[in-house]
């Protein structure tokens, strides 16, 4: 069955860091591109970031492009993504996502960027 | 970055009848896009690729159609499951989603 759980979450101060994880398993993590996927209260889906299963290409919506940073390891299977500067927009549920069409999709992990 | 349009915001639809949901490209994403469903407290769940093919384990009852930048989600007969919020997204390139379209009871 494949899984991907988050962590990392919690409450976080305007300005402040955050690295957020994701455990893959159930598939072979490094055949697969992974991607954020964040969800504002109340609001709809906007694509994060995005890395190839090699880490040779990576994208980032602009809205936090210079401020977050996506990474892999392929050998612990798994998903990262440090978050800067966070700003008071940031808060939201990231989800961990297989591949640009989603069949896998993590629970969710809550940031909330607040003072 | 490609923008994604959905039509209405809101649909009033009694169970058992035909729903249709609308989505439009701001440029060609060809047949590229997806559609999700997405119920309160839960991660979206795949129903559409290619713009018309069901993932599986999805019913019959939803397909898909349209190319370029018209898209329809089409419910062919509603269960009281079916009540939740749909998005597009096309990953023709960066991937974006549509506002979403929120399905309710009639």
């Amino acid at each position: 069955e494949v899984q991907l759980v988050e962590s990392g979450g919690g409450l976080v101060q305007p300005g402040g860091s955050l690295r957020l994880s994701c455990a893959a398993s159930g598939f072979t993590f490094s055949s697969y591109s992974m991607n954020w996927v964040r969800q504002a209260p109340g609001k709809g889906l906007e694509w994060v970031s995005y890395i190839s299963s090699s880490s040779s290409t990576i994208y980032y919506a602009d809205s936090v492009k210079g401020r977050f940073t996506i990474s892999r390891d392929n050998a612990k299977n798994s998903l990262y993504l440090q978050m800067n500067s966070l700003r008071d927009e940031d808060t939201a549920v990231y989800y961990c996502a297989r591949d640009k069409v989603v069949v896998a999709w993590g629970q969710g992990t809550l940031v909330t960027v607040s003072s | 970055e490609i923008v994604m349009t959905q039509s209405p915001a809101t649909l009033s639809v009694s169970p058992g009848e035909r729903a249709t949901l609308s989505c439009r490209a701001s440029q060609s994403v060809s047949s590229n896009l997806a559609w999700y469903q997405q119920k309160p407290g839960q991660a979206p769940r795949l129903l559409i690729y290619g713009a018309s093919t069901r993932a599986t384990g999805i019913p019959a009852r939803f397909s898909g159609s349209g190319s370029g930048t018209e898209f329809t989600l089409t419910i062919s007969s509603l269960q009281s499951e079916d009540f939740a919020v749909y998005y597009c997204q096309q990953y023709n390139n960066w991937p974006t989603f549509g506002q979403g379209t929120k399905l309710e009871i009639k």
